[in-house]
């Protein structure tokens, strides 16, 4: 069964950082692209960043270039996203999904909440 | 940047058909795929390349495309169906992925 486990969210203020990971089990993770998608409370999805599976490509929503990083490690099943230079526009629920050229698995998301 | 464009909600009574929209400049380009998000859940995939349904979703789930809109069609729809449904796809490199604004599915 495929399992997609994210942890560390929490409250962070506007300027500082927050390192999110994602523990993936279940599934050959060193096969597969993965994706953050983050949800703002109330609002919809939106797409935050990909990984190639051997992490040689990452691409990015415009909105967090330059501040978000995706990146894994295949040894430990893992796929992270380091958040600099938060702001109170970034809180969301952060999701950690594995790609097939689509999303086929979710998990079920960490409350990222950026205020002062 | 890309955008997806779909109604904000639909409402239909149980047993009727629901379709709900989403149109995009590089859709007759790139494959669209759909997630029903229930409140308070994660979301589930329901249709992916366009018309094709995982397993474990209900036949009633069906997907079409022509040209720039794409429609998920849910057949007979019941009350478990009411979620938010969400399309999504990729620009025309098929590189930057994007997410319809979602579309709110109301049961009578």
């Amino acid at each position: 069964e495929v399992q997609l486990v994210e942890s560390g969210g929490g409250l962070v203020q506007p300027g500082g950082s927050l390192r999110l990971s994602c523990a993936a089990s279940g599934f050959t993770f060193s096969s597969y692209w993965m994706s953050w998608v983050r949800q703002a409370p109330g609002k919809g999805l939106e797409w935050v960043a990909n990984i190639k599976y051997d992490g040689s490509q990452k691409h990015y929503v415009d909105s967090v270039m330059g501040r978000f990083t995706i990146s894994r490690d295949n040894a430990k099943s893992s796929v992270f996203l380091q958040m600099n230079s938060l702001r109170v526009e970034d809180t969301a629920v952060y999701y950690c999904a594995r790609v097939a050229g689509y999303i086929d698995h979710w998990g079920q998301g960490t409350l990222v909440t950026v205020s002062s | 940047s890309y955008e997806l464009t779909q109604p904000p909600s639909v409402s239909v009574s149980p047993g009727q058909t629901a379709r709900i929209t989403c149109s995009g400049d590089a859709m007759a380009d790139q494959y669209a795929h759909w997630y029903q998000q229930k409140s308070g859940q994660a979301p589930v995939l329901v249709i992916y390349k366009d018309t094709e349904r995982p397993s474990g979703i209900p036949e009633r789930f069906s997907g079409s495309s022509s040209g720039p809109i794409v429609t998920l069609t849910i057949s007979g729809v019941q009350a478990d169906d009411e979620a938010d449904y969400y399309c999504q796809s990729a620009d025309s490199s098929g590189t930057y992925w994007v997410f319809g604004g979602g579309t709110k599915l109301t049961v009578l």
